[in-house]
């Protein structure tokens, strides 16, 4: 099946830190979703990204998808954006979505 | 919009009996829902693909007679773990995926298993 690889594992920023998430794939996909778990363990969608680039706020998020990797660009970062942020990637028709291990971002104060 | 929910929110049962939970899609279809199970500090896995009014998808390693699926109308999943065991415990977390929409998925809160 297809491999999702995200990185770094751990990230620890300062407030008002910029910060750049990466996920990696093996395969052309018709899926990549960014979420952010928080700790109740809520999966707040962040963005559905399988190719180009999107903005909300102060996220940002970058899929090429010839070159099979994905950015999340996190900037003026916050405590609140704390949290473990996962990628997701589907290809095919079935939309099965395999996860990545997940990048825990730290924010302090 | 896209919100789905899930109930209960956390549970604690003996072994041996047996946990329903419900996924459901608020304001939209779903001809698909996802049912995922994650253990502390780990990902989530894909548990199997809920079909409405077809048999469930499950995936390789996970007893489709211990996780009961049911998909009976295009806004309702239900997940049945039977014959609970402390093993069973944890974060179940279903998605759904719009009938009108592209690939994307939207999941609900959770639901925190603990057998005791």
């Amino acid at each position: 099946g297809i491999q999702v690889e995200q990185s770094p594992p751990d990230l620890i920023l300062q407030e008002g830190a910029n910060s750049t998430l990466r996920c990696n794939f093996s395969d052309s996909v018709n899926n990549l979703q960014w979420f952010h778990q928080n700790p109740w363990g809520q999966l707040i969608n962040l963005f559905y990204i399988p190719s180009g680039t999107k903005q909300n706020g102060r996220l940002s998020a970058t899929t090429v998808a010839t070159e099979r990797y994905s950015l999340l660009y996190i900037s003026s970062s916050q405590t609140t954006d704390s949290g473990v942020y996962f990628c997701a990637v589907a290809t095919g028709a079935n939309s099965k979505l395999t996860f990545g291990k997940g990048i825990t971002l730290s924010v302090r104060p | 919009g896209a919100v789905v929910s899930q109930h209960p929110s956390r549970v604690i049962c003996k072994s041996g009996t047996s946990v329903k939970i419900e996924c459901r899609s608020l304001d939209f279809q779903a001809t698909t829902m996802f049912w995922y199970r994650q253990f502390p500090k780990q990902s989530l896995m894909l548990m199997a693909t809920s079909n409405e009014g077809s048999k469930a998808t499950y995936e390789q390693g996970v007893e489709k007679d211990k996780f009961l699926i049911n998909h009976a109308s295009l806004t309702l999943s239900t997940l049945t773990v039977t014959s609970a065991h402390p093993e069973d415990s944890s974060f179940y977390i279903c998605s759904a995926r719009d009938l009108q929409g592209a690939y994307e998925q939207y999941f609900g809160p959770g639901t925190r298993l603990t057998v005791t």
